[in-house]
């Protein structure tokens, strides 16, 4: 177990539709951040949260935005939702430092239809 | 930017043998390395963190080496098991802090 939660476990939406998944972060982990995996695929940087601003983001449109919370929480909020959407979502936590190891929720498992 | 690749795809095993799989990534300004296993389905279960100026990392059956100069690791597992079927994916960490991963290399190990 790495202390790192998410909700929900499984999800479906319809195109078009908003998302918020979330995330609950190892107490005194100050960095989070979100990953996509699509099926087959290694999981992408989406972006990444510290001390509840935005520190960088991979090659994800606007529409993919995030909010991180004072008490270790964390959200991935997804617009206009599109089939390429489907994918497991993943959050980690970490201390600030490049040379923390990361730790990872299970995971959501989001279905676009 | 950097780039990470994992040789083999997919690699089956009689249970018994010792087997190595490959890490290679483009950019050797890198921070740390990770080794995950992943189950069908489920998340990520972290194996072994090699800082950058460490040269291997070993936990039980498991041994993961570092050649930053050379972009590579691998990871070596021995005895394998049948409950050792699962993909294992390699990760590097850089400056920004974000993981950038390979594709994983997807291990069955046959009774």
């Amino acid at each position: 177990e790495t202390g790192v939660t998410q909700s929900p476990t499984h999800l479906i939406k319809t195109r078009g539709q908003q998302v918020t998944l979330r995330c609950s972060s190892q107490s005194g982990h100050n960095t989070v951040s979100w990953y996509q995996q699509a099926l087959g695929q290694g999981p992408q940087f989406i972006f990444q949260y510290y001390r509840e601003e935005e520190n960088g983001r991979g090659n994800f449109p606007p529409r993919f935005s995030g909010l991180q919370f004072p008490n270790y929480s964390s959200e991935l909020n997804v617009n206009a939702l599109e089939l390429d959407d489907s994918a497991l979502y993943l959050c980690a936590s970490s201390l600030a430092h490049s040379r923390d190891e990361q730790y990872f929720g299970p995971g959501t498992r989001l279905t676009v239809t | 930017k950097q780039e990470v690749t994992q040789i083999p795809a997919a690699l089956s095993v009689p249970e018994g043998e010792n087997l190595v799989l490959n890490c290679s990534f483009t950019d050797s300004a890198i921070y740390n390395l990770q080794w995950f296993r992943q189950d069908p389905g489920k998340g990520l279960t972290s194996l072994l963190l090699i800082q950058s100026s460490q040269r291997e990392q070993t936990s039980g059956r498991l041994n993961a080496s570092l050649d930053k100069s050379s972009g590579r690791s691998t990871l070596y597992i021995a005895a394998s098991q049948p409950g050792d079927s699962a993909t294992y994916l390699c990760a590097v960490s850089g400056s920004a802090r974000q993981l950038t991963f390979g594709s994983g290399t997807q291990l069955t190990v046959l009774p």
